[in-house]
């Protein structure tokens, strides 16, 4: 079955400009994680939703960006005065469910990226 | 929070050969490790993962350790083939957790 698309799969963009990024998750997954990878470096957590809610949102860097999944499926983070730093890899996954206490920890399905330059 | 340090950063083995990839994390309360294998232009994919009330895990080819008092966790990868050339990374959480906090990657190229 398809697994987790992302839109656009690069961007390139101007310091101080607004830029949008696309997660299509897994059909009937009900948890969304977004991640930002630099180069040569491990994905870092930015924020996690369980359906609409954004249930942890701890890893978001500063005020300028925001997530949203207004119908529980697809999920855009939002970059506001993109700042030249904010050039990376930014990943989408998806799980079944939610992490439960005791029980075999959801697997991440990770899409491909959007590569995001910000010059 | 977690830190988590991932060794070698590159690694070469010639085909056949075994390759092995160490991380450390800080946190105590993490119980959950899972691996990564990430091809160019892809996304991160589970390979192996491991709970801390097993030390040892193995899925044909690929196995990982887990050592809680030293709070360190191995990737071992037997018989090396080149479709095993990719970025490797761990990583650690609570097993019902949210964040997974990555290493730093580690580059594996298997030469024929």
């Amino acid at each position: 079955g398809a697994g987790v698309s992302q839109t656009p799969s690069n961007k390139v963009t101007e310091k101080g400009k607004y830029v949008e990024l696309r997660c299509d998750p897994i059909s009937g997954h009900t948890a969304l994680y977004w991640y930002r990878q630099s180069l040569g470096q491990g994905p870092e957590f930015l924020i996690y939703f369980q359906g609409t809610g954004a249930a942890d949102d701890s890893g978001l860097p500063n005020d300028r960006f925001f997530a949203v999944r207004p119908e529980g499926s697809v999920s855009t983070l939002k970059i506001q005065r993109t700042e030249r730093g904010d050039s990376a890899v930014y990943l989408c996954a998806s799980s079944l469910g939610p992490p439960r206490t005791g029980i075999k920890q959801e697997t991440q399905y990770f899409g491909p990226g959007t590569r995001l330059l910000v010059l | 929070g977690e830190n988590v340090e991932q060794h070698p950063s590159t690694l070469s083995v010639q085909e056949g050969d075994s390759a092995v990839i160490k991380c450390t994390y800080s946190d105590s309360a993490s119980n959950y490790f899972p691996w990564y294998k990430q091809e160019l232009g892809k996304g991160p994919q589970l390979i192996i993962d491991i709970r801390s009330n097993v030390g040892e895990k193995k899925d044909q080819r690929i196995a990982v350790t887990l050592n809680k008092t030293a709070k360190h966790f191995s990737l071992h990868i037997t018989e090396t083939q080149p479709e095993d050339s990719a970025v490797y990374f761990c990583a650690a959480s609570l097993i019902n957790g949210n964040q997974f906090y990555f290493g730093t990657g580690t580059s594996l190229t298997v030469i024929p």
